[in-house]
């Protein structure tokens, strides 16, 4: 039973414009959420993350945002960048120095 | 600061071999994950160090195990290799307490023929 779900295995989006990936869990007692981005041959790089108490967390070009209610999470990435083309996968931790649970990754490619 | 770094990148073993997978953490970590990533799914928690104590187990069987030493780098092992543990091995450290992030190396990468 997936506690993370990450629905869209893959996204296509011109350059510029605005980049959003979603994010939907199962598990209530989850209380922290993060953002990883991974590019082949490497591994996954922390992105963003956002507390449970909190409905959004901002840095830079990049913008998450949380619904409790509706236990759902989403990525904004405006402007999008061609370098943003990777692998985005949403995370969830129950607390600190717990293991995360992980989706299964959205493939985001933009296209110049 | 160094960040995660993990050995071999890439390894080929027989159904049936063992296999040692090394990894040293940030500068300053003392916890310790391992993850496991299957061709087209996410991370999926094997077991978690802390101060050279195991500290969580995730829903892999006794022939996976690990170690961490004095300097907080870890080991993990894998006996009686089967063709299903082909897969990318993630590492990641954290600096423990209450802290939610957690920083990766870039994997090794794990064939069982």
């Amino acid at each position: 039973d997936q506690q993370v779900k990450q629905n869209s295995p893959s996204l296509s989006v011109q350059e510029g414009r605005i980049s959003i990936l979603n994010c939907d869990y199962t598990n209530s007692m989850f209380d922290y959420f993060l953002w990883y981005k991974k590019y082949p041959a490497e591994g996954p790089t922390f992105l963003i993350s956002i507390s449970s108490i909190k409905d959004k967390n901002e840095d830079g070009r990049f913008t998450v945002f949380l619904n409790k209610s509706a236990k759902h999470l989403s990525l904004h990435i405006v402007p999008s960048q061609p370098g943003d083309s990777a692998v985005y996968f949403c995370a969830a931790s129950y607390s600190g120095n717990t293991p995360l649970v992980f989706g299964k990754g959205t493939r985001l490619s933009v296209i110049a | 600061e160094t960040g995660v770094t993990q050995s071999p990148t890439h390894l080929i073993k027989t159904r049936g071999q063992q296999v040692t997978l090394r990894c040293s953490s940030q500068s300053g970590h003392n916890t310790v994950s391992w993850y496991q990533q299957a061709l087209g799914q996410g991370p999926q928690f094997i077991f978690q160090y802390y101060r050279e104590e195991e500290n969580g187990r995730g829903n892999f069987p006794p022939r996976f195990s690990g170690l961490q030493f004095p300097n907080y780098s870890s080991e993990l092992n894998v006996n009686a290799l089967e063709l299903d543990d082909s897969a990318l091995y993630l590492c990641a450290s954290s600096p423990g307490g209450s802290s939610y992030e957690q920083y990766f190396g870039p994997g090794t990468r794990l064939t069982v023929t």
